[in-house]
């Protein structure tokens, strides 16, 4: 079974430093998508980044960016100059052998102080 | 509109009960996906619609679960004669292209008492 493992369930930051998030997958298949989801307050869940399994280029979005490491099955999340709007849970999903559900991990809940 | 748009937002309801939950995905989006979230987990594939395909309900729990979806648009999870255990925020989401990532509605919180 595919399963998506993240090994912190609480992270902390201060405001403006930066912070990674861990996840590890599992999957036997060579070409897949891995997303981060942001989940605040308000239970809408929100596509942070997403990554190509075949695309060797680490994905970025403005502060949030990947580190990929295809043979590692490891698949982290770096936040840069941490603000106070990025508190919430970080959510790591795999695409499934379908081609369309996402297996998700437990999640991280990350705290940013002042 | 512009975004999923679920209802009801909390549905506290007695256990035996039905209950009934909208999903409405954004215009022009083909795949519609609902998820359970229980307290403290991840979330929890339930079931997937495509076009007029016929729906994966792979991941339904038990056959007190139905879901359908009209005129390729606006989608109604069911349980039927609810349990405890069904307490969970469902969310629904849809989207272009599978791999495109999700859009997510805000989710149902359902307390089952």
């Amino acid at each position: 079974a595919q399963t998506v493992t993240q090994s912190q369930p609480e992270m902390s930051v201060q405001e403006a430093e930066t912070v990674t998030l861990s996840c590890t997958y599992d999957t036997s298949e060579s070409d897949y998508y891995l997303f981060w989801y942001k989940q605040p307050p308000s239970r809408q869940m929100i596509l942070v980044i997403r990554q190509e399994a075949y695309k060797q280029q680490n994905a970025t979005e403005n502060r949030f960016s990947v580190n990929f490491q295809k043979a590692a099955k490891s698949f982290s999340l770096k936040i840069s100059d941490s603000q106070l709007g990025d508190a919430a849970m970080y959510f790591c999903a795999q695409e499934t052998n379908s081609g369309y559900a996402l297996n998700f991990g437990k999640g991280t809940s990350l705290l940013v102080t002042p | 509109g512009a975004g999923v748009s679920q209802s009801p937002s909390n549905k506290v309801t007695e256990k035996g009960k039905d209950v009934e939950l909208r999903c409405d995905p954004i215009s022009g989006h083909t795949a519609l996906y609902w998820y359970r979230q229980s307290l403290g987990q991840g979330l929890e594939f339930l079931i997937y619609f495509q076009g007029n395909s016929a729906p994966d309900k792979s991941g339904l729990p038990s056959d007190r679960f139905s879901a359908e979806r009209t005129g390729g648009s606006v989608s109604t999870l069911t349980i039927q004669r609810t349990q405890q255990e069904d307490s969970a925020v469902y969310l629904c989401a849809s989207s272009f292209k599978e791999t495109s990532g999700y859009t997510f509605g805000s989710g149902t919180r359902l307390t089952v008492v």
